[in-house]
């Protein structure tokens, strides 16, 4: 069965350091979307994704994020200057999207901790 | 979309059937009923949803209620894997390619 895949599992970064978290949707969906989850916390929305542009953003989602599709295949989020607090589990997810029920399939993460 | 309440936690033994319940007294005409589960250390995982009737695939079952202010999800025989945070998520049918809003679900635990 087709999954989604994100690199890295895990990854440590400096303070003030850029980060980008790749992921490889299912070749064929349309919409993408990254999530984030603060340990212990609720998994929360940040960025939907489609036709090449963002299509919704959460308040969380400010300058300091950026997402791109720069080939076919990958999706990325970028943080352009971390701070403490996007330390976090990041999740890619898609879906097909035709069909407003259509499931997001997720990827297993990134966990990023910012030192 | 509309706002969801679940019990914090529950536990279930294994092999025994487990019914978690979900609220959803605001629910609109066109809501669609999803859940997720999400396993130790990983993404969350589709389940099943449905909109007024009954429904069953191969993770699970379920069922809503008349009024459709309330539904539950079904696991027919519990086993260890099943360990894992629920949420019943609304989502409507005409937001085509809209968020999942999560809140913070149920935490089944399986006792051998």
């Amino acid at each position: 069965e087709p999954e989604v895949t994100q690199t890295p599992s895990h990854q440590v970064t400096q303070m003030g350091q850029e980060v980008i978290l790749r992921c490889v949707p299912i070749s064929n969906h349309l919409y993408f979307y990254w999530y984030r989850q603060i340990l212990g916390q609720k998994v929360e929305f940040l960025v939907s994704f489609y036709n090449n542009e963002i299509s919704e953003k959460s308040e969380i989602f400010d300058d300091q994020f950026s997402v791109e599709r720069p080939d076919g295949s990958n999706f990325t989020l970028k943080i352009r200057s971390t701070k403490l607090e996007d330390s976090a589990m990041y999740f890619c997810a898609s879906t097909l999207g035709t069909d407003s029920n259509q499931p997001q399939h997720f990827g297993d993460g990134t966990r990023l901790s910012i030192l | 979309d509309a706002k969801t309440t679940q019990p914090n936690s529950m536990e279930s033994n294994e092999e025994e059937p487990v019914h978690l319940p979900c609220n959803h007294s605001t629910i609109s005409g066109t809501d669609y009923i999803h859940w997720y589960r999400q396993l130790p250390s990983q993404g969350p995982e589709y389940v099943i949803h449905g909109l007024t009737s009954n429904v069953n695939n191969r993770m699970a079952s379920l069922a809503i209620a008349e009024d459709r202010k309330s539904s539950t999800l079904i696991l027919h025989r519990a086993t260890l894997r099943d360990a894992a945070v629920y949420y019943c998520i609304l989502r409507d049918f005409y937001n085509q390619g809209g968020k999942l809003i999560f809140g913070q679900g149920t935490e089944l635990s399986v006792k051998p």
